[in-house]
């Protein structure tokens, strides 16, 4: 059974960058979709784009382009989010979920999550 | 659209049935068999509940059940227990250019 275990919470200052991993175990890494979903304090979800590390395929939330980057280690089984340009609005618990195969969009195993503190 | 709407709340008396639902467009909901449920704990990660308008993961109790019609999905919750009390999301793919995943707006379930 596939598990997914997230680096630990995160305080940013404003305009810096912060970078969040998502390490796997058992299973087949490279084959299957990392997502990454956050939630902002009392907020609802937010889906903010996912990577297939076997083609290194990328897809992204548009409002996050060209400030957040997913990259994945399949020596490590390891996929990274990385949001730069931090700003206030981005505190929240930032996700990652494997995707179902055969299925779009259905998340069934979650990383713990990664809180992620943007104050000055 | 940036979220699909669901109600607020909704609440229901221990043993009793309840319907959520989760109302999109043709552009998601309505037009693809990509509609996903999620359970969430305060403080815990989502859990996976139905994924594809219908299906249920392994491990999930038959109580819960999703369907649709045209653009609203729904999620029932037969034989309420005290652990369902919870927040429920739903998500679909969406043909929008602007993302590809959009989740509803949440619905906080109470169990009387």
């Amino acid at each position: 059974q596939v598990q997914l275990v997230q680096s630990g919470a995160e305080v940013k200052k404003p305009g810096s960058s912060v970078k969040v991993s998502c390490k796997a175990s058992g299973g087949t890494f490279s084959t299957y979709a990392i997502n990454w979903v956050r939630q902002a304090p009392g907020q609802g979800l937010e889906w903010m784009g996912g990577i297939i590390p076997i083609f290194r395929t990328t897809k992204y939330r548009q409002e996050f382009q060209g400030r957040v980057t997913l990259t994945a280690d399949e020596s490590t089984s390891t996929a990274y989010m990385e949001l730069s340009s931090l700003r206030s609005e981005d505190t929240a618990v930032y996700f990652c979920g494997k995707e179902i195969l055969g299925s779009t969009g259905a998340f069934d195993i979650w990383g713990q999550g990664t809180m992620v503190t943007v104050s000055s | 659209q940036s979220a699909l709407t669901q109600p607020a709340s909704v609440s229901g008396s221990p043993g009793q049935s309840i319907t959520i639902s989760c109302t999109g467009t043709s552009s998601d909901v309505g037009g693809y068999n990509y509609v996903s449920w999620y359970q969430q704990h305060p403080g815990k990660a989502p859990k996976l509940m139905v994924y594809d308008v219908s299906n249920r993961p392994s491990g999930v109790s038959h109580r819960f059940s999703g369907s649709r019609s045209g653009n609203t999905a729904s999620l029932t919750i037969s034989g309420l227990q005290a652990e369902d009390e919870a927040d429920y999301y739903c998500s679909s793919y969406t043909s929008t250019s602007t993302l590809n995943y959009v989740f509803g707006t949440g619905t906080k379930v109470t169990v009387l």
